[in-house]
């Protein structure tokens, strides 16, 4: 059994451009979330799916940050006019219908803003 | 702040040694869960401990969760330098609806020298 996947595994892109960050969720896991991880600083929610629907987008930092999903599986991060603080490693975890358990982690994208 | 807080931040053993891990958190849960995560990447998942249970273990690692002073300690017996890594806690709130937002706090990072 595949655990949670991601791609790409490094992102380095220039000030401004914009990136798209890819998760493969465990087959069968109705939950999705998106998580940031900055040097130096503990994991930090960004978004929460349950099916194709976010109920929470409370995390996002900022407008140019949005999420979606797709046939209740696959999610892409998009950051829009990337700035350096944006640097991170961007994790996306997953887990079975009952919320709140174990959640499983994708390796990460460590994201370079230069 | 953070939910969940770690100390020590950084902790320096012996293999064969014991090593110990606090956790303090500030609101009340559903469940306390720790995580281990190598080289700044993917989170593992460790032990899950339920807001009415006192003493867990896995293997090598007991958890204990005291929620009448919010805090939880990770123990792993007879370290290995395998288990070099930075050990999360994280926390799910109870009640509200939100308790799949797990709260990690900064970490420990424990270095197990051979």
């Amino acid at each position: 059994g595949a655990g949670v996947s991601q791609s790409p595994s490094n992102k380095v892109t220039e000030k401004g451009k914009d990136v798209e960050l890819r998760c493969d969720p465990i087959s069968g896991h109705t939950a999705l979330y998106w998580y940031r991880q900055s040097l130096g600083q503990g994991l930090e929610f960004l978004i929460y799916f349950q099916g194709n629907s976010a109920p929470d987008k409370s995390g996002l930092p900022s407008d140019r940050f949005s999420a979606e999903r797709t046939g209740g599986s696959v999610s892409t991060l998009t950051i829009q006019r990337t700035q350096q603080e944006d640097s991170a490693v961007y994790l996306c975890a997953s887990s079975p219908f009952q919320i709140g358990e174990t959640q499983y982690f994708g390796p990460g994208t460590r994201l370079l803003v230069l | 702040s953070q939910q969940g807080e770690e100390d020590p931040q950084a902790l320096s053993i012996q293999e064969g040694e014991n090593a110990t891990m606090n956790c303090s958190y500030k609101t009340s849960i559903n469940n306390l869960q720790w995580y281990r995560q190598n080289s700044g990447r993917g989170l593992v998942h460790l032990i899950l401990i339920r807001s009415n249970e006192r003493e867990k273990h896995s293997g090598r690692l007991r958890v204990t969760l005291d929620t009448s002073k919010k805090s939880s300690s990770l123990l792993i017996t007879a370290s290995r330098a395998a288990d070099t890594a930075s050990y999360f806690c994280a926390t799910a709130p109870k009640g509200g609806g939100s308790n799949y937002k797990l709260t990690f706090g900064k970490g420990t990072l424990l270095t197990v020298n051979p």
